[in-house]
């Protein structure tokens, strides 16, 4: 079964800072991955996807990822954080096929200080 | 932008009762999911459903839970007769196909008393 881990539970940076959330995963093939965000009181909202080709790929909002697989690793990165940009950030994988269910991380809530 | 919109946004019920949780995907959706989030848990992953049937379902979907597609718009979950323990976010996703990504509702807050 996949498993997905996200290290940082919670992690604090200052506005115009960059940023790097982890996200590990274990899955026995090439998954498809996936980081989605989560403001409060609000749901899920995709910030960008990986299924196969570039293994870096980009995201709204200024987000990036890159997919490595000898590191079984897809973080994401922002080079300069907005305040608009805290909130609780999920790494999921999912396996190929048609009907793949989402597995998540436990989350990283991210503070950004003025 | 086309969004899964999700209704009640919160609902309170008294254990034992019967809930129905209801979504709109987004029109010309394939795949319907519904996912939970107990508070300050992950997400999990309840059901999958697809082609007016159910394609996957977790150790957590028991005989008490339902998933329907009454009509060409609406995605219902129900809960025949609720636990303190179901209480959580309750999240509907659809996907337009195998190559695309699940989009999430906004969630119903559930409430058991």
């Amino acid at each position: 079964a996949q498993s997905v881990t996200q290290p940082d539970i919670h992690i604090t940076v200052s506005e115009g800072a960059s940023l790097e959330l982890r996200c590990n995963y274990s899955y026995g093939a090439t998954p498809y991955l996936f980081w989605y965000v989560q403001s409060p009181g609000q749901g899920l909202q995709l910030l960008l996807k990986y299924f196969s080709g570039d293994t870096l790929v980009q995201g709204i909002k200024g987000f990036e990822a890159e997919f490595k697989r000898s590191q079984s690793s897809f973080n994401l990165r922002k080079p300069s954080v907005h305040w608009s940009d805290a909130a609780e950030y999920f790494c999921a994988v999912a396996r190929s096929g048609s009907a793949r269910q989402l597995t998540f991380g436990s989350g990283t809530q991210l503070t950004v200080l003025p | 932008e086309p969004e899964v919109t999700q209704t009640p946004s919160h609902q309170v019920t008294q254990m034992g009762q019967e809930v129905i949780l209801r979504c709109v995907p987004i029109s010309n959706h394939l795949y319907f999911y519904w996912y939970r989030q107990i508070l300050g848990q992950k997400v999990e992953f309840l059901v999958s459903f697809y082609n007016n049937e159910i394609s996957e379902k977790s150790e957590i979907f028991d005989d008490q839970f339902s998933v329907e597609r009454p009509d060409g718009s609406n995605f219902t979950l129900k809960i025949r007769s609720t636990k303190l323990e179901d209480s959580a976010m309750y999240f509907c996703a659809s996907m337009g196909g195998s190559n695309q990504p699940q989009h999430f509702g906004d969630g119903t807050r559930l409430s058991i008393l």
